[in-house]
């Protein structure tokens, strides 16, 4: 019963280095999300994604791209990352009927 | 001014005191979530109302539509409540949720 996994759990970055964070959910939801979190604000959308092959912007995109070629996956990529980019990142997942939200257990992204 | 605020910001209390944590929000919603995360940092759903009242073990969660106000309450609180508790609300034809900046409970033996 393995829910919504997001790896890496940990990563440290140089400032221009890129990542890609996966994020699988095997509750076959429609639904998916990348947030971030930051110390005194709530999580903060990045990108998410209604459907297998359909992605869309959220409240702070940039810097940052996904995929979602299987329904199952939820890619984050940063092509290059800078230290405004340091932060706890999540990914959720949810049906389109049913709007409760599950969510991983999270990527601290340190950016040097 | 973010559009779901909740309050207070941090709470400590005593262990066995009744809790009580509000949300406020400014337009009309279809759900609002109730969310824990603890000091490892997962986030679990605790409750999502569109009205009423839910009641799970010690916590009930309520929300008044017309006044856009829910509230999130601990009865019998214990230690291993503390966490950080986020509401989030969902807009009518939104399949996003807007978050509130949490509120840090700490209960202390």
């Amino acid at each position: 019963n393995a829910g919504v996994t997001q790896t890496p759990k940990f990563r440290v970055l140089k400032t221009g280095q890129s990542m890609t964070l996966l994020c699988a959910q095997d509750m076959n939801h429609e639904y998916m999300y990348w947030y971030r979190q930051d110390p005194g604000m709530g999580l903060r959308l990045i990108h998410y994604s209604v459907g297998e092959g359909t992605t869309a912007k959220g409240e702070v995109p940039d810097g940052y791209n996904v995929s979602r070629l299987k329904k199952q996956n939820f890619l984050l990529g940063l092509e290059s990352a800078a230290p405004s980019q340091t932060s706890v990142y999540f990914c959720a997942s949810s049906y389109r009927e049913r709007p409760e939200a599950f969510f991983g257990q999270g990527t601290r992204l340190t950016v040097v | 001014k973010n559009e779901v605020e909740q309050s207070p910001q941090n709470l400590t209390a005593q262990e066995g005191e009744f809790i009580t944590i509000n949300c406020s929000y400014s337009v009309g919603i279809s759900a609002l979530h109730w969310l824990q995360q603890h000091p490892g940092g997962g986030i679990v759903s605790l409750f999502m109302l569109s009205s009423g009242k839910k009641k799970h073990g010690r916590l009930i969660a309520t929300i008044n539509i017309q006044e856009k106000h829910s509230s999130l309450h601990i009865t019998a609180s214990h230690p291993r409540d503390s966490a950080v508790y986020i509401c989030a609300v969902r807009h009518f034809g939104n399949e996003k949720l807007t978050f509130g900046t949490g509120t840090r409970l700490t209960i202390i033996p």
